[in-house]
């Protein structure tokens, strides 16, 4: 089972809809988790991060964390085409002292005109 | 501030030779990352290092050598370049506080021929 895993896509959305995203993590006791967007040929920036059980708003995006299920989503809500980019899910195992994450492969979004 | 930097943008390598890729970071943070990111996969931790002089190996280290002289600077040297190390190589940095996440630079791509 890989650590971290994420569908990856391509999710195809229509303009002003709300994509999900959804990511899956082996190591229960992981304590903090991450959303990078990256579009193609260009860095990862980070979007949201999440601690805790539950959810957290920034602006359009919803970060959700379910620590039970061992799952945390990203929810996009009135997409634009400019949201259209890979979205890698990241997580910290727990221990050490170094900030090393672990990353998913990524889910393709594209928001149709 | 101009955060996460790397040199060269895309070198191209003949088999067999070396190089070396440079990042630096002006955050004044102590642990840094290097990746790499092949089409279609996540980001693979090549290797790492919590502070001036302390480096440790990540997931895919072979083939790869690094130093950390100062807190800025994290060099990525490749000897004997193959065409498996042909990549997309990012470096990132970030505090040490455990909820911090990471930063990343613009990238450089390698093509190895």
């Amino acid at each position: 089972q890989k650590e971290v895993e994420q569908n990856s896509g391509p999710l195809s959305v229509p303009e002003g809809a709300i994509a999900s995203l959804n990511c899956t993590y082996s190591d229960r006791v992981s304590q903090s988790f991450f959303w990078y967007r990256q579009y193609s040929g260009k860095s990862p920036e980070l979007i949201m991060s999440i601690y805790s059980n539950g959810d957290k708003e920034d602006g359009r995006f919803t970060a959700q964390l379910n620590k039970a299920s061992q799952y945390v989503s990203l929810l996009i809500r009135d997409s634009q085409p400019s949201d259209s980019a890979t979205y890698l899910c990241a997580v910290k195992p727990p221990g050490g002292a170094t900030n090393k994450l672990i990353f998913g492969t990524g889910t393709l979004l594209a928001v149709q005109p | 501030n101009a955060g996460v930097t790397q040199t060269p943008k895309f070198r191209i390598l003949k088999i067999g030779q070396s190089m070396t890729l440079q990042c630096a970071q002006d955050m004044n943070h102590n642990y840094m990352y290097w990746y790499r990111q092949d089409p279609g996969m996540g980001l693979k931790l090549i290797y790492y290092s919590v502070g001036a002089g302390i480096t440790d190996k990540g997931e895919v280290p072979n083939g790869y050598n690094v130093s950390r002289s100062t807190t800025e600077d994290f060099p990525l040297r490749l000897e004997l370049a193959a065409p498996s190390q042909t990549s997309v190589y990012f470096c990132a940095s970030s505090y040490s506080n455990s909820r911090e996440t990471q930063y990343f630079g613009p990238g450089t791509r390698l093509l190895v021929l």
